[in-house]
């Protein structure tokens, strides 16, 4: 299985402040086939971006994703206090798919 | 508007079996592919498998294989996800989540049904 690894675990952060959350394979993700979701809680997890780069539909540009191989990130910019909770690294070039353990975006 | 609405909560004994319901609307049913995804307390997400609603055609993660069954009826754009053989650790909440575009399997998930909770306790 492809495994995910995301760091860090959480990151206290203010409104408006940017945050840098890491997702690292454990084997290569061909063709970028990563998504990430964001989960509030007591919510589903919600499609931010696919193809690693690509944002979903409805998604602000406030959300940039990027990374290629086993290396990927997502950024947020301007953080607002919908802005927080946890998200998710999905690959989706092996099966099983995969998920990675989630980074906590918390406010200070 | 697409939606995805689940069936309610539940509560099993060891070594019983579940099913849960996801009922879609606003899209066209037989043209995406729809997953399963669990979610076991303060975890990540956990695939579990996905259906072809147009022909019934089935892919189960390895974990899965031998205790998980994906149905879909057509008649009421309604898949179902049954689970035997429960165990303690089978409590999560269970999501339908469809596929990210038609007719062409993505693998990524847009959107996600509300979720279902089942505990499974002595």
């Amino acid at each position: 299985d492809t495994v995910l690894t995301q760091s860090p675990g959480t990151l206290s952060l203010s409104p408006g402040e940017s945050a840098t959350l890491s997702c690292r394979a454990s084997q290569d993700v061909t063709n970028n086939y990563l998504a990430w979701y964001q989960q509030r809680p007591g919510q589903a997890p919600r499609l931010l971006m696919y193809a690693a780069s690509t944002r979903a539909t409805g998604i602000s540009d406030k959300f940039s994703g990027s990374g290629s191989g086993t290396e990927f990130t997502l950024t947020i910019s301007r953080l607002e206090p919908e802005d927080f909770g946890v998200y998710y690294c999905q690959q989706y070039v092996t099966s099983p798919l995969t998920f990675g353990g989630g980074t906590k975006v918390e406010m200070k | 508007q697409v939606h995805l609405v689940q069936s309610g909560a539940e509560v099993k004994k060891p070594g019983a079996s579940v099913k849960v319901s996801c009922k879609a609307s606003g899209y066209s049913f037989t043209a995406y592919s729809m997953h399963w995804v669990r979610q076991a307390p303060g975890q990540g997400p956990e695939w579990m498998g996905r259906i072809n609603p147009s022909n019934g055609g089935t892919r189960y993660a390895e974990k899965f294989l031998d205790r998980v069954t994906l149905t879909r009826d057509t008649s009421i754009t309604t898949v179902y996800m049954e689970l035997t053989n429960l165990k303690s650790d089978d409590t999560a909440v269970y999501y339908c989540a469809r596929d990210g575009a038609p007719r062409w399997l993505q693998n990524w998930f847009d959107p996600w049904g509300q979720g279902t909770l089942v505990t499974v306790s002595s």
